[in-house]
């Protein structure tokens, strides 16, 4: 697509529910990130992918966070047992890639989820 | 993990004064970044830095690399309205991850 599509824009979920955010990143990216962004606050790099091999899942909060990219193209971060504290903006970006991070990220719009 | 600060947090401008956010790195980088983020949206990319000392322009917008690439800046001549939002630098040390710093948001009063 022309940018990068997050799905769904919003999430309300209960306390303890699992929850998986979608992202199709811009066709031809290599390089997928995920970020979570409190309020106020600069985005928090949770992972990312080249193709679909996740390089890097350091970010990630806890072992209720997980994330799959299988064909290289779209990806899903799931959230199991959600908890108050992941309430929060969750944003996708992708880039072109390369391995030496020489490309600017395009971000999608982002996907709100409120635990309650 | 790699921790990046921005000063200052918040910048109050009249339309037309400069502004300035400052970035700092606790690691050497390799490259940084700046995005911008309006109220309400999405970041942004604006710019790349990579070579020690680096200047780069767009129009009213200056961006610097420090030489010790530890630090960098962003300076907006003759701020307007339309500057309004936060304003994020990146940096990369290693791998392909941009860690992003607290962001500076940028006011301007007509």
């Amino acid at each position: 697509g022309a940018g990068v599509s997050q799905s769904p824009r919003y999430k309300v979920t209960k306390r303890g529910q699992d929850v998986a955010l979608r992202c199709d990143p811009i066709s031809g990216h290599v390089s997928l990130y995920w970020y979570r962004q409190a309020l106020g606050q600069g985005p928090e790099f949770l992972t990312y992918f080249n193709y679909e091999a996740q390089q890097d899942k350091s970010g990630l909060p806890n072992d209720r966070f997980s994330a799959e990219r299988p064909e290289g193209s779209i990806s899903t971060l799931t959230i199991q047992r959600t908890e108050q504290r992941d309430s929060a903006m969750y944003r996708c970006a992708s880039s072109l890639g390369g391995g030496q991070g020489n490309y600017g990220y395009t971000f999608g719009s982002g996907t709100r989820l409120t635990v309650v | 993990g790699q921790q990046v600060m921005q000063i200052p947090q918040y910048q109050h401008v009249q339309e037309g004064e400069d502004f300035t956010t400052y970035c700092n790195s606790s690691t050497t980088l390799s490259n940084i970044q700046w995005y911008k983020q309006r109220p309400g949206g999405h970041p942004v990319f604006l710019i790349q830095l990579v070579k020690s000392g680096e200047v780069k322009k767009q129009k009213r917008l200056t961006f610097q690399f420090g030489e010790a690439k530890k630090n960098s800046s962003l300076h907006i001549t003759a701020t307007q309205t339309t500057d309004v939002g936060t304003y994020f630098c990146a940096g990369r040390s290693t791998g392909n991850q941009f860690y992003f710093g607290t962001g500076t948001s940028l006011t301007v009063i007509p």
